[in-house]
């Protein structure tokens, strides 16, 4: 089935630096990635939604300058915390889907830790 | 606009119980529905699901049927496991539009030897 591979699965930074996750899908082409966040017992919500070779669509009060995406293929979208600072401590999610499929499968995870 | 409300948990149940997790929703016209599981640590993975009304997803001892009279997708499973410990949620998503799929709060569940 189709795989999404998601890196770091965990990452500590300081604050004032910057943190890139990779989404990568395996075997299958994904035109759009979903990038969410989760924040510790509360569910996803999503972030921006990521457009193979065109500008990131972000969500209501989710700030573009501060998470940049980048999807410039159409196996590759990139999440990147720009200065970061203790309050992005988050669980940083992406998903995918095939186009063969219905549903969408999700990468592992990354979990950032801002110190 | 759509939303998923899921039975507030934590759950806390003895090996072999069964389980039922509550699962409604509210969206227009016909949309996916999903359950995901997250073992501690770990990212999302799709439990099961179903894609049109009257619709069972199964997968590993647990259903859930797609009930669109009562707009619901509760989760069953006849006799759980120490290892079925882990954070379910409930799930909706269009494949019409965007796809953005919308969760529920999750449900903790905790299975006691």
């Amino acid at each position: 089935g189709a795989v999404v591979s998601q890196h770091p699965s965990r990452v500590i930074c300081k604050s004032g630096t910057s943190v890139k996750i990779e989404c990568r899908s395996l075997d299958f082409q994904a035109t759009t990635m979903f990038w969410y966040r989760q924040f510790p017992k509360q569910s996803l919500m999503l972030m921006a939604t990521s457009n193979e070779g065109s500008k990131a669509t972000y969500e209501q009060g989710v700030e573009k300058d501060k998470f940049l995406i980048n999807h410039a293929s159409l196996t590759l979208s990139t999440l990147t915390v720009t200065s970061a600072h203790p309050e992005d401590s988050s669980f940083y999610i992406c998903s995918a889907r095939d186009r063969g499929q219905r549903g969408y499968t999700f990468g592992s995870g990354t979990r950032l830790t801002v110190v | 606009g759509n939303s998923v409300t899921q039975m507030e948990g934590p759950v806390t149940l003895s090996e072999e119980a069964f389980l039922t997790i509550n699962c409604t929703y509210t969206a227009t016209g016909y949309p996916s529905l999903f359950w995901y599981v997250q073992y501690p640590g770990e990212g999302l993975q799709l439990l099961l699901k179903a894609t049109k009304a009257d619709d069972k997803g199964s997968n590993k001892g647990f259903e859930a049927t797609y009930r669109k009279e009562t707009t619901s997708f509760h989760l069953e499973k006849g006799s759980v496991q120490v290892s079925d410990s882990a954070v379910y949620f409930c799930a909706l998503n269009h494949n019409t539009n965007a796809g953005k799929s919308t969760f529920g709060d999750g449900t903790t569940l905790t299975v006691k030897p």
